[in-house]
């Protein structure tokens, strides 16, 4: 089984509709991010959490929400999704323990706004 | 403002042959530089990184050396092999107090046979 997971991996949602997406993992990390990625750019930090309860904006975190009631699960959430926010949209964990570690990520879910 | 920045949007490469990945960053407070490799519908995967006190880390194939006065680091990989074809990110923790990372666009990186 994958270490992180993210469901659904594909949605497509109308404009104006809320939108929640998850990330699971069993990897037993402190530390979740989520970022998006758009076509032709690399991954940009929307939000990020170090513990249970713990939630920080990252570089484009307007729009978005996020939730973290687990060590293992955290959302995210479009209040009111706009075309504009289509793109692909993934989960990363990290170990607080080692400092600079790696990152590790999800498969990523496809999210499409009409 | 573009702090890590990855100008070349593809690279093909002979099988067999030396890939060179390159990437250039702005921010010289950048302490950490790591390399991500991602192939189509998967998340990206660690590759390989190295410390600011270091100007070189090897680890089988792959070979990373850092430039800090240039500021610019590349990603060597001897020899190319189909498996290799992915998009490779350079990224950088993005500091000012905020956790996670800075990446660059993406090199699409094509090994021909």
């Amino acid at each position: 089984d994958a270490d992180v997971t993210q469901t659904p991996r594909n949605r497509i949602t109308k404009t104006g509709k809320r939108i929640m997406l998850e990330c699971s993992q069993t990897k037993g990390h402190d530390r979740m991010y989520w970022y998006r990625q758009d076509p032709g750019l690399g991954l940009r930090l929307i939000y990020y959490s170090f513990d249970v309860k713990d939630i920080n904006k990252g570089e484009i975190s307007d729009g978005y929400s996020v939730s973290r009631q687990a060590q293992a699960k955290f959302s995210l959430s479009l209040e009111s999704a706009i075309p504009n926010q289509t793109a692909l949209y993934f989960c990363a964990t990290s170990d607080a323990r080692f400092y600079r570690g790696e990152q590790f990520f999800g498969p990523g879910t496809r999210l499409t706004v009409l | 403002d573009q702090q890590v920045k990855q100008n070349s949007p593809s690279l093909s490469v002979q099988e067999g042959r030396i890939s060179i990945l390159n990437c250039d960053y702005t921010n010289s407070m950048f302490d950490y530089f790591l390399w991500y490799k991602k192939y189509p519908a998967e998340g990206p995967t660690f590759l390989i990184s190295i410390s600011s006190i270091k100007d070189k880390n090897e680890d089988g194939r792959f070979t990373v050396f850092l430039n800090k006065s240039a500021k610019h680091l590349s990603l060597h990989i001897v020899p190319s092999q189909p498996g290799d074809s992915a998009v490779y990110f350079c990224a950088a923790p993005s500091g000012g107090g905020a956790d996670g990372l800075t990446f660059g666009k993406g090199t699409h990186l094509i090994i021909q046979p």
